[in-house]
């Protein structure tokens, strides 16, 4: 079946540093690939997306490449900030098949300044 | 972006009761609606799909009777946990997407279920 695999939390990062939570997918055939933001008590807010292989989805000094070869569509931020505390989801949709999106377990990001 | 509301934000109930959880689009017509359940610290579990004016598809294992889903218009789908227990006691997401191939997916804001 399709899933999603992140990496384990909980990432505590100080301020201004790199960050790359991992994220890989098992699917037959070819998902919309998304990444999700939910801040503490809330629901969750699309962080970016990316519809195709190759495709490089962006929002926020966030950024995720879509690799089929890989299976993956690994999160980067190149400086964090105390407001990026947050968890993060990463999810595969088939629009073909419902529009289910399927989540990763969530990554805890916790940023300290 | 379009804007789903979920009412309430928080809920405590007696065992035994039973409590409804709104989901509405405020700006779009939401032809299918989702609802989710997230433990702490864990994923969010989809538990059923439901498309207006027809029956909710469940997920394995979700107990349809316990969880009933309305979606009566394109703008509102409840979900009403019946006879509550304490293991019900949860985080409840609903997402709302317009038809159309490609179209995003919008959550509430949740709503904090704790039965006593």
């Amino acid at each position: 079946g399709n899933s999603v695999t992140q990496m384990e939390g909980p990432v505590t990062l100080s301020e201004e540093a790199f960050l790359t939570i991992n994220c890989t997918y098992t699917a037959t055939g070819y998902p919309s690939l998304f990444w999700y933001v939910q801040y503490p008590g809330e629901g969750l807010q699309l962080l970016l997306k990316a519809t195709k292989a190759d495709d490089k989805g962006s929002n926020k000094g966030f950024e995720a490449t879509y690799r089929k070869e890989t299976t993956s569509f690994h999160l980067e931020k190149g400086s964090v900030q105390v407001s990026d505390s947050a968890v993060y989801f990463c999810a595969l949709l088939f629009y073909n098949q419902g529009g289910k999106l399927i989540f990763g377990q969530g990554t805890e990001l916790s940023v300290k300044p | 972006g379009a804007v789903v509301s979920q009412h309430p934000s928080r809920v405590i109930c007696k065992s035994g009761t039973s409590v409804k959880i709104e989901c509405r689009s405020l700006d779009f017509q939401a032809t299918t609606m989702f609802w989710y359940r997230q433990f702490p610290k864990k994923s969010l579990m989809l538990m059923a799909t439901s498309n207006e004016g027809s029956k909710a598809t469940y997920e394995q294992g979700v107990e349809k009777d316990k969880f009933l889903i309305n979606h009566a218009s394109l703008t509102l789908s409840t979900l009403t946990v019946t006879s509550a227990h304490p293991e019900d006691s949860s985080f409840y997401i609903c997402s709302a997407r317009e038809r159309g191939y490609g179209s995003e997916a919008f959550f509430g804001q949740g709503t904090r279920l704790t039965v006593v």
